[in-house]
């Protein structure tokens, strides 16, 4: 079965450099969660985006931003990196139709970002 | 608000030995709830969920978990640890489908032979 694909699964950066993450969800999915992990730390959710609006937001540096462009795939765009954001990205996504909302959330592989 | 609370950061468990990581939340809504397992440089599957109906759920690799309501709890149990079960686990909650998930701070688990 497809799963989420994210790109790149690796990311070496400097500081002040800027990223982008991709994330491509599940065929059919149109719901999709970003999520911080640094070393060591659980999980913490971003933002999130149905049907190409933000429906949600978390502990999101006003450094980052991100959108889910009409295919459903989503952008995390990090400007001015900083030595703190080296963690793993996690995207996830869900089908949110309201006909067929379902609450579990599939993860990608995650792309590891190192900022030196 | 959500909030997750694991009561052991590692957990050490022999080889065919009972498998038991406690997950505690605090939700003001009915919650949805969460075991997700990360292995080593991976990304986190989903071993299994409540929503509603029976408290009771089975997961993949022969675990499974208890909703109890009274004692805000959904600990994980698997009669009998594998190897392969060596792993970091966390639980999470949500308040609805489509909503952010909020984790606990995960359990490590070591598996000796």
């Amino acid at each position: 079965a497809a799963g989420v694909i994210q790109s790149p699964r690796h990311l070496i950066k400097e500081k002040r450099e800027t990223a982008t993450l991709k994330c491509y969800p599940i065929p059919r999915h149109d719901t999709v969660y970003w999520y911080q992990q640094g070393p060591g730390q659980d999980p913490q959710f971003l933002i999130s985006f149905y049907e190409k609006m933000q429906s949600d937001k978390g502990s999101i540096p006003d450094r980052f931003s991100a959108q889910q462009f009409s295919d459903y795939h989503s952008e995390l765009n990090m400007s001015s990196l900083e030595l703190g954001d080296s963690a793993l990205y996690f995207c996830a996504s869900s089908p949110g139709l309201a006909a067929y909302k379902e609450e579990t959330q599939y993860f990608g592989p995650g792309t590891r970002l190192l900022v030196l | 608000a959500q909030s997750v609370t694991q009561l052991g950061s590692h957990v050490s468990v022999s080889e065919g030995a009972l498998v038991l990581l406690r997950c505690n939340y605090s939700s003001s809504v009915p919650p949805y709830l969460f075991w997700y397992v990360q292995y080593p440089n991976q990304g986190l599957q989903l071993l299994l969920k409540y929503t509603t109906g029976a408290t009771l759920v089975k997961g993949i690799n022969g675990f499974e978990a208890e909703f109890k309501k009274s004692e805000t709890s959904f600990h994980l149990t698997k009669p009998s640890a594998h190897m392969s079960d060596a792993a970091e686990y966390f639980c999470a909650v949500s308040g609805a489908a489509g909503n952010k998930l909020t984790f606990g701070g995960g359990t490590r688990v070591l598996v000796k032979p």
